[in-house]
């Protein structure tokens, strides 16, 4: 089956200062790799995707993620957060076998201070 | 609005009621899936549509769990007797066949059984 794990619960970083939030993934054959973004009592929004091809891939409001298939991890990165950055961020690999679903990581908790 | 729409926002209900609540889609998406979240998780998979036909229940779906989307259209799920377990997040989100751009989510029906 696949997985996703996000290994730190809470990320802590001044505004200005670069963000990442880990990412590693367990999945055979080739994933396709996602992360989204939850604000306080809403649903998930879509950040940026990684399906084949370069392994740094752009995405909404300024975040990027890298795709690295040695260390099976999909890290997304900001160079300088913005307090409005702070939220909850999840992983997701799409199933191999049931290529509809999606299986979400716990979750890391973005807290950017003034 | 061409987004997710999920009603209603917020559900109090005591233990033993039912409660039903709606998903509409984003009216291109063939797919339509219900995804549960509680504090500190990811989402969790619930069930999914392709048109009108439900191909997949998970098992965290019991007895008292139903969804339905009788035109592929719109969808409902239905809780009967409603247990302080079943307090969560109820996410719907809709997505087009090849999945290369994820799921869009709803906002979500938070349900509390009091």
């Amino acid at each position: 089956a696949q997985s996703v794990a996000q290994p730190e619960d809470q990320v802590n970083v001044a505004e200005g200062n670069p963000l990442t939030v880990k990412c590693t993934y367990s999945v055979s054959g080739n994933p396709y790799l996602f992360w989204y973004v939850q604000y306080p009592n809403r649903g998930l929004q879509f950040l940026l995707k990684y399906i084949t091809g370069d392994n740094l891939v752009k995405g909404s409001y300024g975040f990027e993620a890298e795709f690295n298939k040695s260390q099976t991890s999909f890290h997304l990165k900001k160079p300088s957060a913005l307090v409005s950055d702070s939220a909850l961020y999840f992983c997701a690999v799409r199933d191999i076998e049931y290529d509809y679903k999606l299986s979400f990581g716990a979750g890391t908790t973005v807290t950017v201070r003034a | 609005d061409t987004g997710v729409s999920q009603d209603p926002r917020h559900k109090i209900t005591k233990r033993g009621q039912n409660v039903t609540f709606r998903c509409d889609p984003i009216s291109e998406h063939n797919r339509l899936y219900w995804y549960r979240q509680t504090l500190g998780q990811g989402p969790e998979f619930l069930t999914y549509f392709q048109n009108e036909a439900q191909l997949e229940k998970s098992r965290l779906l019991s007895d008292r769990f139903s969804a339905e989307r009788p035109k592929g259209s719109f969808s409902t799920l239905e809780i009967q007797r409603t247990e302080q377990g079943d307090s969560a997040m109820y996410l719907c989100a809709s997505s087009d066949l090849s999945l290369n751009y994820g799921y869009t989510f709803g906002s979500g029906t938070r349900l509390t059984v009091v």
